[in-house]
């Protein structure tokens, strides 16, 4: 089946780093999207994988592990403004290359 | 901001009411998915158009349509509206490239009571 979890909710301090991590488990994997979702907003796009490795993005990077099912977002020198959801999406070959969504994990930054 | 937009931004209904939801996709986008996202949750996949055709569809009852228009904005369409309906209806615009990002519409939030 599909299957693909995160954090439902973290806390950091502003100006720190956070990890936020995601597992999936699809038949057919084809790449691996980050959004962030202010609340009452649309997700908004944040980066791409499709092979392993780190991508980096300004203070946000994005990793995957294929052969772990196994992804992260990496966010550094928190802002108060970072303070969001954060879903993880997969693009799946058996859905007719549909993205199957996580629930999305709450990111809750202190001062 | 995307290009992609959506009307209307709040709607209220009450049950067994039909609605329709619409979307303009941004410039260059074939591609219209939509989405119902329910508080806390991650988005669920309800369908996707492609040149006017319907390209793929999630777990969602006949009762959810679509249409997509030659200049691939797009429609959702909701008969028999049902209080398990309300949510944030999300419409996404791509084009079918390597990466294939979607980028999402403001969003419609749809309360049936």
């Amino acid at each position: 089946g599909q299957n693909i979890d995160q954090p439902t909710e973290m806390t950091a301090t502003e100006g720190a780093i956070v990890q936020i991590n995601c597992t999936y488990q699809t038949s057919g994997f084809n790449g691996l999207f980050w959004y962030q979702q202010h609340a009452g907003e649309a997700p908004t796009f944040l980066s791409y994988n499709v092979l392993d490795g780190l991508e980096e993005k300004g203070r946000f990077s994005s990793f995957l592990s294929r052969s772990k099912g196994y992804s992260y977002l990496l966010l550094k020198e928190l802002q108060m403004k970072d303070s969001a959801s954060y879903l993880c999406a997969v693009r799946d070959l058996q859905s007719n290359y549909q993205l199957i969504w996580g629930a999305g994990t709450k990111l809750i930054i202190k001062p | 901001e995307t290009g992609v937009t959506q009307s209307p931004t709040h709607l209220i209904k009450t049950r067994g009411q039909q609605v329709t939801l619409r979307c303009s996709s941004q410039s260059g986008h074939n591609t219209v998915s939509w989405y119902q996202q329910a508080l806390g949750q991650g988005p669920q996949f309800i369908f996707q158009y492609y040149r006017e055709e319907e390209n793929g569809r999630g777990n969602f009852p006949p009762r959810f349509s679509g249409l997509q228009f030659p200049n691939y904005s797009s429609e959702l369409n909701v008969n028999a509206l049902e209080l398990d309906d309300s949510a944030l209806y999300l419409c996404a615009s791509s084009t079918p490239t390597t990466t294939d990002t979607q980028y999402f519409g403001p969003g419609t939030r749809l309360t049936v009571l």
